[in-house]
C-alpha cells in the first residue's frame, strides 16, 4: 500500500493562478480532508469528504473547491491564489465505520504565492 | 468554539531525562483526543486516541493520559530518535462532526 499520496511537493504560484492539489488514498477510506498548516496556527480543516459524490466544508473553505468522483482521489483546487494561501498543505484519509478510526496523512504540499 | 493548547512550546531534553507534554483542552463534551507525531517535512503519524478521563495508552517510551481538562504525553528516558513536533487534537461530541481541532505541537530535541 502506499498509503496517502500528494502531489505535487512544492509548488509556486503568481498571485491569480489556479492549480490543483492531487490527493490519492489507496486503502478504500470513506473518509477524506484537506487541511492546512500556518507556523503558530495548527492544523486547520478545509473541506471534507464522507464518500464519492459528498464534500463538506471545514474550518477555512474560503477559496478552496473540492468534489469527490472517486472512493481513492479528492483533488483541492485554488480558483485564484492569494499570498495568504501560502501554506503546507497536508490530506488525510481514515475510515469511517466503527468510531474514530486511526488518521492517515500524506507527506503534504508546501505552496508558495507570490 | 473548541480550543487546545499545548506546552511547552519547545522542549530539549538530554538523552534518559524524561518529561511530559501536556494538552488543555475546552471542548463541548469530548468524543475523543488525539496525539500524533510530525517529523520535518512530513505529515502527522497518529499515535493514540484516548477517550474518557482516567484513560492511558502506552506505545514503546510514550504513554498518554487523559483527564477532564487536559491530557499528558509522558517520554520515558527519550532518545534523539524522539526527537519531532507532538500535537494533540480533540473532536467535539456535539456538533463535532468529523472536525479535528488540533493544538500548535510541542517540538521536542532530544540530545546525546
Amino acid at each position: 500500500n502506499a498509503g496517502v499520496t500528494q502531489t505535487p511537493k512544492f509548488q509556486v504560484l503568481k498571485t491569480g493562478q489556479s492549480m490543483t492539489l492531487q490527493c490519492a488514498q489507496d486503502m478504500n477510506h470513506e473518509y477524506m480532508s484537506w487541511y492546512r498548516q500556518d507556523p503558530g496556527m495548527g492544523l486547520r480543516l478545509i473541506h471534507y469528504s464522507v464518500g464519492a459524490g459528498i464534500t463538506d466544508q471545514g474550518e477555512v473553505p474560503n477559496g478552496y473547491n473540492v468534489s469527490r468522483s472517486t472512493t481513492e482521489d479528492f483533488p483541492l483546487r485554488l480558483l485564484s491564489a492569494a499570498p495568504s494561501q501560502t501554506s503546507v498543505y497536508f490530506c488525510a484519509s481514515r475510515l469511517l465505520a466503527g468510531g474514530y478510526n486511526e488518521q492517515f496523512f500524506g507527506p503534504g504540499t508546501r505552496l508558495t504565492v507570490l | 468554539e473548541d480550543q487546545v493548547t499545548q506546552s511547552p512550546e519547545a522542549l530539549r531534553l538530554q538523552e534518559g531525562e524524561s518529561s511530559s507534554l501536556n494538552c488543555s483542552y475546552t471542548v463541548s463534551g469530548l468524543r475523543g483526543l488525539f496525539w500524533y507525531r510530525q517529523d520535518p517535512g512530513k505529515g502527522p503519524e497518529f499515535l493514540f486516541t484516548l477517550y474518557s478521563a482516567g484513560e492511558e495508552k502506552e506505545k514503546e517510551r510514550l504513554k498518554a493520559t487523559l483527564t477532564k481538562k487536559e491530557s499528558f504525553l509522558h517520554i520515558t528516558a527519550p532518545k534523539p530518535e524522539d526527537s519531532a513536533t507532538y500535537l494533540c487534537a480533540v473532536q467535539a461530541r456535539v456538533g463535532g462532526g468529523n472536525k479535528l481541532t488540533f493544538g500548535t505541537g510541542t517540538q521536542l530535541k532530544v540530545e546525546l
